[in-house]
């Protein structure tokens, strides 16, 4: 079974900084990986996924996601914070052993004018 | 295309009360799920189905049941209502499976008295 961990329930940043959303995953086989971000009283919305080739991967809205595999690792970042970031984000995962996602707790992102 | 929509927006329940979370997708998907989102517990799983007539379970599926009888829909029924099923349902579809975007609908916050 796959589980996710992310490092942080909320995260302030001021508009034009830098994002950074910390995702880990345990899985025995090798994972699929998503992001993906709900906005206020919204279902969620996919952000990027990554599922095999190239371990750089962007999304839409100007992020973009490293799979890291030494470190079981899947960080969300984008270079400068817009108001519109404003939201939570959850990092998920799946792989061919049990192909449901399973979901973290979720990173709440505020952003400061 | 409306993508996944849900019904109803908003329903407040008694204990012991029952209903039904209406949920339909018009993208010929395949794969439909229901999950809770509980706040800083991210997404569980409580149900999902792979087709017409086939479902199985998630997570946390007690105290809830599904049925299948056509590709759009996949309705989720609450017998017997108790205070902790108190959370926002979320209706997804996807075309496949682990590698595959899951499509949401906007939700139901669902609150037991």
């Amino acid at each position: 079974a796959q589980s996710v961990t992310q490092l942080g329930s909320h995260v302030s940043v001021s508009e034009g900084a830098l994002v950074l959303l910390r995702c880990n995953y345990s899985s025995s086989v090798p994972p699929y990986l998503f992001w993906y971000v709900q906005y206020p009283n919204q279902g969620l919305q996919l952000l990027l996924k990554y599922t095999t080739g190239a371990t750089l991967v962007k999304g839409i809205n100007g992020f973009e996601a490293e799979f890291k595999k030494s470190e079981t690792s899947f960080h969300l970042t984008k270079p400068s914070a817009h108001m519109s970031d404003a939201a939570e984000y959850f990092c998920a995962v799946s792989d061919i052993a049990d192909y449901k996602l399973s979901f973290g707790a979720g990173t709440t992102v505020t952003v400061r004018a | 295309n409306a993508g996944v929509t849900q019904t109803p927006k908003f329903r407040i329940l008694k204990i012991g009360q029952s209903m039904t979370l209406q949920c339909a997708q018009d993208m010929n998907h395949n794969y439909m799920y229901w999950y809770r989102q509980d706040p800083g517990m991210g997404l569980k799983l409580i149900y999902y189905s792979v087709g017409a007539g086939i479902t199985d379970k998630g997570e946390v599926p007690n105290g809830y049941n599904v049925s299948r009888s056509t590709t759009e829909d996949f309705p989720l029924r609450l017998e017997l209502a108790a205070p902790s099923q108190t959370s926002v349902y979320f209706c997804a579809s996807s075309a496949g499976t682990y590698t595959d975007t899951q499509y949401f609908g906007p939700g139901t916050r669902l609150t037991v008295l």
